[in-house]
């Protein structure tokens, strides 16, 4: 099973729409998680992170964590074509310093 | 500035020759991490240092060897021994706030 793993893309949604990125983790000793954003050719980008059940909202952005359920979310609202990206999402194990990624998800909004 | 340097932006290696991607950070993270991306694919780790003097194999370790002599620099090395080292590398280093922030990428291509 893989430490991390987003639902599969890519996912194409309307300018304005609203994006929902999937993301579940097998390791219940992880503490810390992450979105990341990449644009072809470019390093990633953090945008949200998330240590504590519940949502996160900054901006557009809103990032929804269940310990419980093993499972991180990120939604963006009112979708632009410069969100057109790969998203990536992380999580940190709480033992150690050791930071995995998913394969990723890869948006297009379409104008 | 502060921030993470990676360098070369572009390399290339013979068959059989070793070569080693530089990455410098003055951000004062404890924290250093190499990832490998290949087209289309996501983050795959390749060795993370929690502090100097110490660095533990990631996910695909096998073919590259490192070292953590300063708190600033963490540099790769891509052994013969790495038999599709064509990719894109990532460096990133991690503070007390957990968030990970990313160099520029090396893009190394064997000739």
């Amino acid at each position: 099973q893989k430490e991390v793993e987003q639902n599969s893309g890519p996912l194409s949604v309307p300018e304005g729409a609203i994006a929902s990125l999937n993301c579940t983790y097998s390791d219940r000793g992880s503490q810390s998680f992450f979105w990341y954003r990449q644009y072809s050719g470019k390093s990633p980008e953090l945008i949200m992170f998330i240590y504590s059940n519940g949502d996160k909202e900054d901006g557009r952005f809103t990032a929804q964590l269940n310990k419980a359920s093993q499972y991180v979310s990120l939604l963006i609202r009112d979708s632009q074509p410069s969100d057109s990206a790969t998203y990536l999402c992380a999580l940190r194990r709480s033992n150690d310093y050791k930071l995995s990624f998913g394969a990723g998800t890869t948006v297009t909004v379409r104008a | 500035d502060g921030g993470i340097t990676q360098s070369p932006k572009y390399l290339f290696r013979k068959e059989g020759q070793n070569v080693t991607l530089s990455c410098e950070q003055n951000l004062n993270h404890d924290a250093m991490y190499w990832y490998r991306q290949d087209p289309g694919q996501g983050l795959r780790l390749i060795y993370y240092s929690q502090i100097v003097n110490d660095f533990q194999k990631g996910d695909i370790a096998e073919g590259y060897s490192v070292s953590r002599e300063k708190k600033e620099s963490f540099p790769l090395t891509v052994t013969s021994a790495q038999k599709n080292p064509t990719a894109f590398y990532l460096c990133a280093s991690c503070g007390q706030g957990y968030e990970a922030f990313f160099g520029q990428g090396t893009r190394l291509t064997v000739v």
